[in-house]
């Protein structure tokens, strides 16, 4: 089975920072990558897919990109209700595995 | 409006059983690919189960294999998850979540319930 890796694990940043996620998947699946927010106690939210799609309703200050096994989510400015974890996951077939999530923290 | 009902969690014993349903609205269910995600207490997304939009298909992670079975029925617009030979590790929210494309099973998940707990405890 396909392994998802996400780095860091966790990250603190300030206000309008840029952020970067990376997530590594260990054979390639083509742009078949999603990322998901999830705000503490809420349930997760869609926010990327095909690895560089924005989903609608999404802020622009969101981006991804990659292909193949290694891809990146970007926040261009850190915004306070951007605190949450994000995963990645393949979603090219089963199994549809979630990296294990990255932590984001305001400095 | 897409909205996902999950029901039927609660506390069971090791070796118990439970039935998971996932009542679907605002949207064709019979076109879309559904899935059933868990999350253990303060632990990452877990991908559990799937299955196509005609039942014909289903999916699992082999953390459940032989023990859990994914079905639908889309007359009633409902998912279920049989769960059986539970064990402790096994507890968590469960989610059922809908694929973002018709036809499909190419789709990230783009509409989530809102979850329910299974706590397996003796």
């Amino acid at each position: 089975d396909i392994q998802m890796t996400q780095s860091p694990s966790s990250l603190s940043a300030s206000v309008g920072d840029r952020v970067t996620i990376t997530c590594r998947a260990s054979q390639g699946i083509s742009n078949y990558l999603a990322w998901y927010q999830q705000k503490p106690g809420k349930v997760p939210r869609l926010l990327i897919y095909a690895a560089s799609t924005l989903q609608s309703g999404v802020p622009s200050r969101f981006s991804g990109s990659g292909s193949g096994t290694d891809f990146t989510l970007t926040i261009s400015s850190l915004q306070p209700e951007d605190v949450a974890i994000y995963y990645c996951q393949k979603y090219n077939s089963a199994p549809l595995t979630f990296g294990q999530g990255t932590r984001l923290e305001i400095k | 409006e897409v909205q996902l009902l999950e029901s039927g969690g609660g506390l069971v014993q090791p070796g118990g059983s439970l039935r998971l349903s996932c009542a679907a609205s605002g949207f064709t269910f019979s076109s879309y690919a559904m899935s059933w995600v868990r999350q253990a207490p303060g632990k990452g997304l877990e991908w559990v189960s799937g299955i196509v939009g005609s039942g014909g298909s289903t999916y699992y992670a082999d953390s459940v294999k032989g023990r859990f079975t994914i079905s639908r029925d889309n007359s009633k617009n409902t998912l279920y998850l049989q769960m059986n030979s539970l064990r402790a590790e096994d507890t968590a929210v469960y989610y059922c979540a809908k694929r973002a494309i018709v036809g499909t099973t190419k789709g990230a998940f783009d509409s989530w319930g809102q979850g329910t707990m299974v706590t397996v405890s003796s």
